[in-house]
């Protein structure tokens, strides 16, 4: 089984509607992100948190929020989706530390029409 | 704007051969640089990294170069394989005071071997 599994795998949704993102980690880790991965732009951190307290906005937060309902699961949320926010999403986690390797689920691809 | 620039956006070459992915960057703050794999319908996982009091680090075929005074850093393949064909990210972080270590990500550069 997957250490960082993200559900659902793709999703097509219209504009307007809300959509849920969902991230859960097997590997203890306290801190996890939300990225976006759009073709010519790389990866860009949406938002982060270092623990069931602590959330934190990242480079591109606007139209996005987040949830995080325990050490081990963090939920990405547009409220109202556009089509611009179509994309490829991953979630991430990492131990505390400076330089500690971040570990990515396979992602979710997002279309919204 | 990109904190990290990479390129090339694309990369084809022969079993054997060595690739060169080159970044740059502005910010002297950055202390920390990883390069990430990325296979198609994956999630990238880091391959290797380095910190700038080095000026290189190698992990079996791969390489880092770094060049401090110049602000840029590349990773080398060496006998690239057809297993290699992926697309590749760098990165840095800057350690800041509240702990956060956060990513800025080139954009990618797929590379290709052909055997």
């Amino acid at each position: 089984d997957a250490d960082v599994t993200q559900t659902p795998r793709n999703r097509i949704t219209k504009t307007g509607k809300r959509i849920m993102l969902e991230c859960s980690q097997t590997k203890g880790h306290d801190r996890m992100y939300w990225y976006r991965q759009d073709p010519g732009l790389g990866l860009r951190l949406i938002y982060y948190s270092f623990d069931v307290k602590d959330i934190n906005k990242g480079e591109i937060s606007d139209g996005y929020s987040v949830s995080r309902q325990a050490q081990a699961k963090f939920s990405l949320s547009l409220e109202s989706a556009i089509p611009n926010q179509t994309a490829l999403y991953f979630c991430a986690t990492s131990d505390p530390g400076t330089y500690q390797p971040q570990h990515f689920g396979d992602g979710t691809r997002l279309s919204i029409l | 704007q990109q904190q990290v620039k990479q390129s090339p956006q694309s990369l084809i070459v022969q079993k054997g051969g060595i690739p060169i992915i080159n970044c740059a960057y502005e910010n002297t703050a950055f202390d920390y640089f990883p390069w990430y794999q990325q296979f198609p319908g994956k999630g990238p996982a880091l391959l290797i990294a380095i910190r700038p009091d080095v000026s290189e680090k190698k992990e079996g075929r791969f390489t880092i170069s770094f060049n401090k005074s110049a602000k840029q850093f590349s990773l080398h393949i060496m006998d690239s394989q057809p297993g290699d064909s992926a697309t590749y990210f760098c990165a840095a972080s800057i350690r800041r005071e509240t702990g956060a270590n956060n990513l800025f990500f080139g954009t990618g550069t797929r590379l290709t071997v052909i055997p």
